[in-house]
């Protein structure tokens, strides 16, 4: 159980291009979802909480023009990176919450990722 | 002071050998703790969670939590060479500004099993 599907996983396009990820839990509604970066080497970055129904909460730093989330249903949410530049190449992770039993603190299940090239 | 800490690493460790993996956290108010293992390149995977203090096992995995001390550990009995990965840890709280429970990373423990 607990399975999130992320979709591309791999993703390699031209500069100015608005590349759309998807994060789908499978087997299970998640109201939260919260999408992450890693730089090569480095730890997670928490970029933004996705809410279903309601505006994303982005951390500090994070562009919202630029890193566009959509929560419209409670099994899909979608980071949009608009007019990608090289240094947004990154490997980008959804994760998802069973909210089923009511309880906030139950464990993330993540993403296989999504790899993305800005050349 | 990080809100998550742990050290880097690598944590070199002989096959069959138990491997000890520390994080400390800040926020006493944390409730519940999360092992995460992440094989390069590929997104963590969850291994084990811990809410109360002491220890709780599955498998070869043991985690401990002392939430006086602020601190987290996860063993591995019987280290094998594909436990080589970098360890995560993870603590929920609660942010008071944004109204919502909120995960913190630790920059995460790189272990290496050597045959």
């Amino acid at each position: 159980g607990a399975v999130v599907s992320q979709h591309p996983s791999w993703v390699i396009c031209k500069s100015g291009t608005s590349v759309k990820i998807e994060c789908r839990s499978l087997d299970f509604q998640a109201t939260t979802m919260f999408w992450y970066r890693q730089f090569p080497k480095q730890s997670l970055m928490l970029m933004a909480t996705s809410n279903e129904g309601s505006k994303a909460t982005y951390e500090q730093g994070v562009e919202k023009d630029k890193f566009l989330i959509n929560h419209a249903s409670l099994t899909l949410s979608t980071l949009t990176v608009t007019s990608a530049h090289p240094e947004d190449s990154s490997f980008y992770i959804c994760s998802a919450r069973d909210m089923a039993t009511g309880y906030s603190n139950q464990p993330q299940h993540f993403g296989d990722g999504t790899r993305l090239s800005i050349l | 002071q990080k809100e998550v800490e742990q050290n880097s690493g690598p944590l070199s460790v002989p096959e069959g050998a138990i491997a000890s993996l520390n994080c400390t956290y800040s926020d006493r108010g944390s409730q519940s703790f999360f092992w995460y293992r992440q094989y390069s390149g590929k997104s963590p995977e969850l291994i084990m969670f811990i809410y109360s203090n002491g220890d709780k096992e599955d498998g070869r995995f043991t985690a401990q939590l002392n939430k006086a001390s602020q601190y987290v550990s996860l063993l591995i009995r019987d280290s094998q060479p594909s436990d080589s990965a970098t360890y995560l840890c993870a603590v929920n709280s609660y942010s008071p500004s944004g109204g919502y429970q909120k995960v913190t990373f630790g920059t995460g423990t790189k272990l290496q099993v050597i045959p």
